[in-house]
């Protein structure tokens, strides 16, 4: 069976620190995978979705980047937090063939706070 | 662009009522799919539909496509405790393929 693995839980960072969390999936081959933020009580914003290694969507400009170094590894990044950078981070990943209709499955999230 | 209007946006329903959220556009709609996210954690997959006035059932919970493929809904019977969280439809145009989020249905019950 599939599992995706997301860390760390939980994050403090002060204001311009940088960020690096990390997403890996297991018990499948090329995935589709992304990246999404929820901010507090709020809806799911798609940052960035990938479709094969190196090969990076970005949805809306942010101070943030996505890398994909390997098949089933996703790594979301900053060079310099912003206070509006706090937020739930999400990966998920879906079958890629036929991915429209592929449903998503969700990590557990991590919970940033930028102070 | 691509518009998709879910509603209402918070519900508080006493344990046993029945509950209702709907997703709605102005444009022809692949399929949908439906997500509870309980509090505190992250969305899980509940249903995908995908054909026009498909009715899916899973135990208390009914999911319904439109006729037109432009409305969803998701019916929940005699709400329960454990009911309580923010459900989502995922969506989009059949033109795009493109599937967004709408902004979630958060469900409070009382016991």
């Amino acid at each position: 069976s599939q599992t995706i693995h997301q860390w760390p839980a939980t994050l403090v960072q002060p204001v311009g620190s940088p960020l690096s969390l990390e997403c890996t999936v297991e018990g499948t081959s090329n995935p589709n995978l992304y990246w999404y933020r929820q901010a507090a009580g709020r809806g799911l914003q798609l940052l960035f979705y990938s479709v094969g290694i190196g090969q990076i969507s970005s949805e809306v400009p942010q101070n943030l980047s996505a890398s994909r170094p390997q098949d089933r590894q996703f790594i979301l990044s900053s060079k310099k937090l912003l206070l509006s950078d706090s937020g739930f981070y999400l990966c998920a990943w879906s079958w890629t063939v036929s991915s429209y209709n592929s449903p998503l499955h969700f990590g557990n999230g991590t919970r940033l706070t930028v102070t | 662009g691509q518009q998709v209007m879910q509603i209402p946006q918070y519900q508080h329903v006493q344990e046993g009522e029945d509950f209702t959220t709907y997703c709605n556009s102005s444009t022809t709609l692949s399929n949908i799919q439906w997500y509870k996210q309980r509090p505190g954690g992250h969305p899980v997959f509940l249903i995908q539909l995908v054909k026009s006035g498909e009715v899916k059932k899973q135990k208390r919970l009914t999911f319904q496509f439109g006729e037109a493929k432009k409305n969803s809904s998701l019916h929940i019977t005699a709400t329960q405790t454990t009911d309580v969280g923010t459900y989502f439809c995922r969506t989009g145009s059949s033109n795009t393929g493109k599937l967004i989020f709408g902004q979630g249905t958060t469900l409070q019950v009382k016991p």
